[in-house]
């Protein structure tokens, strides 16, 4: 059973090229997040989506970041004309519901950003 | 803003003895939390949860205590292995709505041989 799978693993950018994370969820989860970590920080939640649903992208930039999970593919994460601050290590994870009796999110191994 | 903080950015211990990670949060109405392991280069993985309705829980080797009152979480590992050096991050979930879970900076765990 594969768990969450992301790819890119790593990505070079150079300042106002587009970056496209892509992620897959776990085998038979609906709920995609995407968070970013910085080198020794916490990571910082970006945004929950369910299939063809934003449900929370409180903690997405305004510009320049945007979100999708297709009904058919992966959730694909797009940061347009990227800049230097956005390099980071970004985190998929899922979970089968959005039931809050349970909370175990599914990382994925993490997508690397660099910004030159 | 973050409503999880940790107290010591880095720890460090002595294998085979007993680790404890502390973490701080500031709202009352957190009702679900969370540790994960996050190892260098991969992805968190969930070691252990526990509920506001509870002050403590127990997996294999980990202990997950909850005080309420003085809004303090802490991880004890027991019997510490280098395979457990990682960074740990306590996670809230329940304050800001919704299903998103908000992390701590983390403690970075060494253990020495």
């Amino acid at each position: 059973n594969a768990g969450v799978m992301q790819n890119p693993r790593h990505l070079v950018r150079r300042r106002g090229q587009e970056a496209r994370l892509r992620c897959s969820p776990m085998k038979g989860h609906s709920h995609v997040y995407w968070y970013r970590q910085l080198p020794e920080e916490g990571l910082k939640f970006m945004v929950y989506l369910q299939k063809e649903n934003i449900i929370d992208e409180s903690g997405m930039p305004k510009e320049r970041f945007s979100a999708e999970f297709p009904k058919e593919g992966p959730s694909i994460l797009r940061i347009q004309q990227v800049v230097r601050g956005d390099s980071a290590a970004y985190f998929c994870a899922s979970s089968p519901v959005g039931d809050r009796r349970t909370g175990e999110l599914f990382f994925g191994e993490g997508s690397r950003l660099t910004v030159l | 803003g973050e409503s999880v903080g940790l107290h010591l950015p880095t720890l460090s211990v002595q294998e085979g003895d007993n680790s404890i990670i502390n973490c701080a949060y500031s709202n009352s109405a957190s009702d679900y939390f969370i540790w994960y392991k996050q190892e260098s280069g991969k992805g968190p993985q969930f070691i252990i949860d526990i509920r506001s309705n509870m002050d403590k829980r127990q997996g294999q080797r980990v202990t997950v205590l909850l005080n309420k009152t003085v809004k303090h979480l802490s991880l004890q590992i027991a019997a510490t292995q280098p395979g457990d050096s990682a960074v740990y991050f306590c996670a809230e979930r329940g304050s800001s709505g919704g299903f998103k879970t908000i992390f701590g900076a983390g403690t970075r765990l060494f253990v020495k041989a």
